[in-house]
């Protein structure tokens, strides 16, 4: 069985402020984890995603997220937030085990950023 | 083409109607994905085709949702004597394979509203 949550449904940060969105998850084997973005209107557009390696991932438009096992953490981060950076943000796992169809997303928290 | 295309964007459909959504994944994309998305929370997966496979029906809610896909081209998802609870986004992706390594292309959705 596979899970995720996003604890916070809004976060609201200033421009130019360090920008931090939550997910924790649970799955049985080996996660894979990955983190979408929805702008308004648009489909979900892939930002990054932790397979092995290094606990830190980077990927597009300046976000980054820092995989922790003990705490079952991914949290997607960024060092300073953009007015364009608001938008839908869904954290998604999946189990080793399990195809990549069947990945479990988060419902989602939406960030604002006010200049 | 470039990207997942999902026709038509917007539908509005009188309960008891059947319903035809399309999806066309970019070329060369072995698998695609059904995904719904209900107002305000995360992407619930339908259904997952992977080359000449038997799809993987188990996110299908009932069996007023069928879907279907010739080769590895155009998707079509139908649903029949359609509900008000039906009213979500219906998304499509595409991705090359379903390894874990792979995400998915999404495309803009079908918003569907039953009225």
């Amino acid at each position: 069985a596979q899970s995720v949550a996003q604890p916070e449904d809004q976060v609201n940060v200033a421009e130019g402020n360090p920008l931090t969105v939550k997910c924790t998850y649970s799955v049985s084997g080996n996660p894979y984890l990955f983190w979408y973005v929805q702008y308004p209107n648009r489909g979900l557009q892939f930002l990054l995603k932790y397979i092995t390696g290094d606990n830190l991932v980077k990927g597009s438009y300046g976000f980054e997220a820092e995989f922790n096992k003990s705490q079952t953490s991914f949290h997607l981060k960024k060092p300073s937030a953009l007015v364009s950076d608001s938008a839908l943000y869904f954290c998604a796992v999946r189990d080793s085990n399990t195809n990549a169809g069947k990945s479990t997303f988060g419902d989602g928290t939406t960030l604002t950023v006010k200049p | 083409g470039a990207g997942v295309s999902q026709s038509p964007s917007n539908k509005v459909t009188e309960k008891g109607k059947d319903v035809e959504l399309r999806c066309d994944p970019i070329s060369g994309h072995t698998a695609l994905y059904w995904y719904r998305q209900r107002l305000g929370q995360g992407l619930e997966f339908l259904i997952y085709f992977q080359g000449n496979s038997a799809p993987d029906k188990s996110g299908l809610p009932s069996d007023r949702f069928s879907a279907e896909r010739t080769g590895e081209s155009v998707s079509t998802l139908t649903i029949q004597r359609t509900q008000q609870e039906d009213s979500a986004v219906y998304l499509c992706a595409s991705s090359l394979v379903t390894g874990w390594w792979t995400e998915a292309f999404f495309g803009q959705g079908t918003r569907l509203t039953v009225v």
